[in-house]
């Protein structure tokens, strides 16, 4: 079964500055895809960003970029010039590309707090 | 599209009490995710569906947990008999085969309170 673990319960930026939260995961599949997702205190799960696997290149999107290292199954995500509307939950998933949808698996999460 | 709709949004019960929670997943979206979020478990895949029919329900904690989905229009997460520790945020999410490999949409989710 996969697996997706995120170690930093909480993380801590000041405004404008740079932050990265960890992700690692195991599986034994070759083709899959990768997200992060961002939940506000409105509860609202939001997707910031995929990568797929198959992929060398990291995805980016505007501040969002991912470390992405297939072999050490590694999937980082790096906020850069951080504002207060970041704050929220931050939520790792996984997902096998094979057959059809069947389900993300996530971890624990990041708490992350950005501080004015 | 007016996203993935459910309700309520929040439900207070006594234990003991029937719950009824309610999804609408997008329209032509074929499968459905039923999660859990909890403190101590994170988001837990309790059961999805595809083209209505429940594919893995392995995730359902008990059998007083089911879940239908009549058509494609509709789905219900049912607990008989509540239980505190059943308190937690059900999220519905719904996707098709081809836009799962973009993430899945999720509905704004039912906080249940089981007093």
């Amino acid at each position: 079964a996969q697996t997706v673990t995120q170690s930093q319960p909480e993380m801590s930026v000041q405004e404008a500055e740079t932050v990265t939260l960890s992700c690692t995961y195991d599986t034994s599949e070759s083709d899959y895809y990768l997200f992060w997702y961002k939940q506000p205190p409105s509860r609202q799960m939001i997707l910031v960003i995929r990568q797929e696997a198959y992929k060398q290149q990291n995805a980016t999107e505007n501040r969002f970029s991912v470390n992405f290292q297939k072999a050490a199954k590694s999937f980082s995500l790096k906020i850069s010039d951080s504002q207060l509307g970041d704050a929220a939950m931050y939520f790792c998933a996984y997902s096998y590309s094979g057959g059809g949808a069947d389900g993300l698996t996530f971890g624990k999460g990041t708490h992350l707090i950005i501080q004015p | 599209d007016a996203g993935v709709i459910q309700s309520p949004r929040h439900e207070v019960t006594e234990m003991g009490q029937e719950v009824t929670l309610r999804c609408k997943p997008i329209s032509g979206h074929d499968y459905l995710f039923w999660y859990r979020q909890t403190m101590m478990r994170g988001l837990e895949l309790l059961i999805y569906f595809n083209n209505n029919v429940p594919i893995d329900d392995s995730g359902m904690p008990e059998d007083r947990f089911s879940a239908k989905m009549p058509n494609a229009s509709f789905s219900t997460l049912k607990i008989q008999p509540s239980e505190p520790r059943d308190s937690a945020v059900y999220f519905c999410a719904s996707s098709t085969r081809a836009s799962a490999n973009y993430g899945y949409t999720f509905g704004s989710g039912t906080r249940l309170t089981v007093v």
